[in-house]
């Protein structure tokens, strides 16, 4: 399946805001409402933080919110501190029935 | 919510592996199930997925004809036994619920996951 396309490396300072895009196409991201993006800290598991492009799962801070215009699907973080810096993966299902993630992007606090 | 995988290891070339994922905390048979797994220093990667009734299974190219997902919902089990291993195949794999029954659309993963190591 083809992968989804996110920058490689976003920074910002603590209390500012960033974006975070993953870009698919009309077979994924575009026609469907399926995106989720995930956080993954070095050296453990992915951690759920959107699904359904703008869902928060209860225990995830309102900073993260999701959004998706058109093929492409962004995360932005608000008030960043530092334990924010991390791994940012997205997913969106597919056309062919499988579920595509991004490169991933590194965040780092300055 | 707890998934805890198990069986992995070191395998040779064309060997085979069953990983185990065991769940607890949640309604078993209402999620959907996946593996995705991360070689190391890259991206996740979607390995395979299954309904909740384990009627219907999904698979990623790169293992289709290699590797079947199943599960046992009397245990609350699922299972992914991996056939003609290649050295690609390596790395972390991880077992997630999904948020629905019918497909794993997003991932939740609640385990450390299991190392699988392809190598002669």
């Amino acid at each position: 399946q083809s992968a989804l396309t996110q920058p490689a490396s976003v920074s910002g300072s603590p209390g500012q805001s960033i974006t975070i895009s993953c870009t698919g196409t009309s077979t994924d991201i575009g026609l469907y409402n399926y995106v989720s993006w995930y956080q993954q800290h070095p050296g453990e598991a992915p951690k759920l933080i959107i699904f359904d492009v703008s869902d928060r799962p209860s225990e995830v801070s309102n900073r993260f919110v999701g959004s998706k215009s058109g093929n492409t699907a962004s995360l932005t973080i608000s008030g960043l501190l530092a334990e924010d810096e991390a791994d940012y993966y997205c997913s969106s299902f597919t056309t062919t029935n499988t579920l595509a993630f991004g490169g991933g992007t590194k965040l780092t606090v300055l | 919510v707890q998934l805890v995988e198990s069986g992995g290891g070191l395998v040779r070339p064309g060997g085979s592996l069953r990983l185990s994922c065991a769940g607890s905390g949640f309604t078993f048979s209402n999620c959907a199930m996946a593996w995705v797994r991360q070689a190391p220093g890259k991206r996740l990667e979607w390995v395979a997925d299954i309904n909740g009734s384990g009627g219907t299974t999904y698979y990623a190219g790169s293992v289709k004809g290699r590797f079947t997902i199943s599960r046992d919902n009397s245990i609350n089990t699922v299972y992914l036994q991996m056939n003609s291993l290649r050295a690609e195949d390596t790395g972390f794999y991880y077992c997630a619920k999904g948020l629905s029954p019918y497909f794993s659309y997003s991932i939740d993963v609640r385990g450390k996951g299991t190392t699988v190591t392809v190598s002669s």
